[in-house]
């Protein structure tokens, strides 16, 4: 298992609500990429933060954003939730961009 | 943009035989490219990957080759075993870049 890290497991929101999604990277590593896995599908580049920066964005309206920490972990904030946001988002960590290691993943589900 | 095509979707093999997953890009810049296995319900692991620089690379049952040329990688796995099951997904990147793009996955089941 890789020592990255992701909180909470589960989450249900409804249309609307917001959300926060959390990340710690693995140690060593400065570098934390977010992805949206749909049901049967690869996942989706979301962004990347690089030592607090964000480093890269992939097509994602505005109201997907997020930020780093000091010590590399990381947030995903969703806004306006809709009912297709319902995913697995996954966070990667790497020590710059390179070989990334996944997170367990946060389950979201948007009534 | 940077287009990576994954085939098959899915394959079935007996225990034992072999396993092939091929994996297409559009990007001649790329030369990252990784695979993971995704078992259900648990997060992408990544199993081996090669760079451009390399055209094969072996790790006891599991082989990546690249065809720098033609822009296609493989993922080989022989004497395939049940707990191979999963789906597979190749990945193409640009060092430096900052972007990941997935294949569509293969979901491979190994019937015993």
């Amino acid at each position: 298992e890789t020592g990255v890290t992701q909180s909470p497991t589960h989450l249900i929101k409804t249309r609307g609500q917001q959300v926060t999604l959390r990340c710690s990277s693995q140690s060593g590593h400065n570098t934390v990429s977010w992805y949206q896995q749909a049901l049967g599908q690869g996942p989706q580049f979301i962004f990347q933060y690089y030592r607090e920066e964000e480093n890269g964005r992939g097509n994602f309206p505005p109201r997907f954003s997020g930020l780093q920490f000091p010590n590399y972990s990381s947030e995903l904030n969703v806004n306006a939730l809709e009912l297709d946001d319902s995913a697995l988002y996954l966070c990667a960590s790497s020590l710059d961009v390179d070989e990334q290691y996944f997170g367990p993943g946060t389950r979201l589900t948007v009534t | 943009g940077e287009n990576v095509e994954q085939h098959p979707s899915t394959l079935s093999v007996q225990e034992g035989d072999s396993a092939v997953i091929k994996c297409t890009y559009s990007d001649s810049a790329s030369n990252y490219f990784p695979w993971y296995k995704q078992e259900l319900g648990k997060r992408p692991q990544l199993i081996i990957d090669i760079r451009s620089n390399v055209g094969e690379k072996k790790d006891q049952r599991i082989a990546v080759t690249l065809n720098k040329t033609a822009k296609h990688f493989s993922l080989h796995i022989t004497e395939t075993q049940p707990e191979d099951s999963a789906v597979y997904f190749c990945a193409v990147t640009t060092s430096g870049t900052y972007k990941y793009i997935f294949g569509t996955g293969t979901r491979l089941k190994v019937l015993a």
